[in-house]
């Protein structure tokens, strides 16, 4: 079946430009997780959803950064006026969600680069 | 908070060579510990995990164990190939949580 996808698999921007970043989980996993990833760093853990609900935001690096979710399904990463600290790959994963990510594989999309100029 | 904290690399090794990465963590809790590997353009995919002490996870010839005493989950191979070439990244996650901690990662390179 088909694993994660997210699009653009690369996007090029100005400094201060708005950007919104796409996510297609697994069909049927109601968790789904935004990760950034600097040049030479780990994943840094940005958002968690179940469902369409978000319930910590705290992992987000500002208030430039906002996540929807819609219909338990495809969800959107926004970074308003870009900064070009933003520039990183930003990963999507999804699981199934019945046990928390103690217990849960995250399946990982290919993930979009982010270069702000 | 919690955190995980895996050797620097580059690795390089020769096929066949004995393979140790080391990851040791902070957590307040009892974590969930995992071993997550990308090979060259593909994402992430998890290799092998743990849920409690002593427990050992194992996929593909690599093994790590859970030790609560000395908080770490090192990865290892008896035997290298040049497939395993690729980023090891070793995780936590609290039980019942969701938010998974990530290291920085551990490039190992292997030559034939």
């Amino acid at each position: 079946g088909a694993g994660v996808s997210q699009s653009p698999s690369n996007k090029v921007t100005e400094k201060g430009k708005d950007v919104e970043l796409r996510c297609d989980p697994i069909s049927g996993h109601t968790a789904l997780y935004w990760y950034r990833q600097s040049l030479g760093q780990g994943l840094e853990f940005l958002i968690y959803f179940q469902g369409n609900s978000a319930p910590d935001k705290s992992g987000l690096p500002s208030d430039r950064f906002s996540a929807e979710r819609t219909g338990g399904s495809v969800s959107t990463l926004t970074i308003q006026r870009t900064q070009q600290e933003d520039s990183a790959v930003y990963l999507c994963a999804s699981s199934l969600g019945h046990h928390g990510g103690s217990l849960d594989e995250q399946f990982f999309g290919p993930g979009t680069r982010l270069t702000v100029l | 908070g919690d955190s995980v904290t895996q050797m620097e690399g580059p690795v390089t090794l020769s096929e066949e060579a004995f393979l140790t990465i080391n990851c040791t963590y902070t957590a307040t809790g009892y974590p969930s510990l995992f071993w997550y590997v990308q090979y060259p353009g593909e994402g992430l995919q998890l290799l092998l995990k743990a849920t409690k002490a002593d427990d050992k996870g194992s996929n593909k010839g690599f093994e790590a164990t859970y030790r609560k005493e000395t908080t770490s989950f090192h990865l290892e191979k008896g035997s290298v190939q040049v497939s395993d070439s690729a980023v090891y990244f070793c995780a936590l996650s609290e039980t019942g949580g969701f938010k998974t901690i990530f290291g920085a990662g551990t490039r190992l390179f292997v030559k034939a």
